[in-house]
């Protein structure tokens, strides 16, 4: 089955740091681009990053640039956003995400896993 | 930043067609998506490429993009379609949603 499956959300303080994981399977990992939506309770989808099929390009969303680092390792087919500096306004669900084919959308999300940023 | 609008709301009668619009600067210049949330879910890819459906997607489900406006049409609208719908598009390596459209079947 293809899915993906994240993990490492739970209740940090401001300015604390925070790593989400996400566990790919049943596909082959290393072809696709992979992307972090987040969604905040009650909001809309957003987005917050991408990366390329090596790890060597990256891209972010204008509210998280800087304090947010999407990675990937390919060999254990893994997901991974390391959150610092984290705000309030950071509170939210957190998707990973499978693009499809280049620029084709995304057909695979996780669950979701939720990250609480307060004192 | 680019930015995709969508209406808050839109309101269907059961068998009667849908249709939403998200609304950005030469959207019809990019490749326009459409995803389906409903409450306590994932979303769901229901249109990508401005016009094609994902493998399981029922064909009621159609969009078109031209100009400044992409559009999600479902025909034949059903009460499992009452959903939230947001519409993605990619400007200059950056992705962005619009702010998602709660559709009501009643």
């Amino acid at each position: 089955e293809v899915q993906v499956v994240e993990s490492g959300g739970g209740l940090v303080q401001p300015g604390g740091s925070l790593r989400l994981s996400c566990a790919a399977s049943g596909f082959t990992f290393s072809s696709h681009w992979m992307h972090w939506v987040r969604q905040a309770p009650g909001k809309g989808l957003v987005w917050v990053s991408r990366i390329n099929l090596d790890g060597s390009s990256t891209t972010y969303a204008d509210s998280v640039k800087g304090r947010f680092t999407i990675s990937r390792d390919n060999a254990k087919n893994t997901l991974s956003l390391q959150m610092n500096s984290l705000r309030a306004e950071d509170t939210a669900v957190y998707y990973c995400a499978r693009e499809a084919i280049f620029a084709a959308g995304m057909d695979v999300w996780g669950k979701g896993t939720t990250v609480t940023v307060s004192s | 930043s680019y930015e995709l609008t969508q209406p808050p709301s839109v309101s269907v009668s059961p068998g009667q067609t849908a249709s939403i619009t998200c609304s950005g600067d030469k959207l019809g210049d990019k490749y326009a998506c459409w995803y389906q949330q409903k409450p306590g879910q994932s979303p769901v890819l229901v249109i990508y490429q401005n016009r094609k459906r994902p493998s399981g997607i029922p064909e009621r489900f159609s969009g078109s993009n031209s100009g400044n406006t992409a559009t999600l049409t479902i025909s034949g609208t059903q009460a499992m379609d009452e959903a939230d719908y947001y519409c993605q598009a990619w400007d200059s390596s950056i992705w962005v949603f619009g702010g998602g459209t709660k559709l009501t079947v009643l």
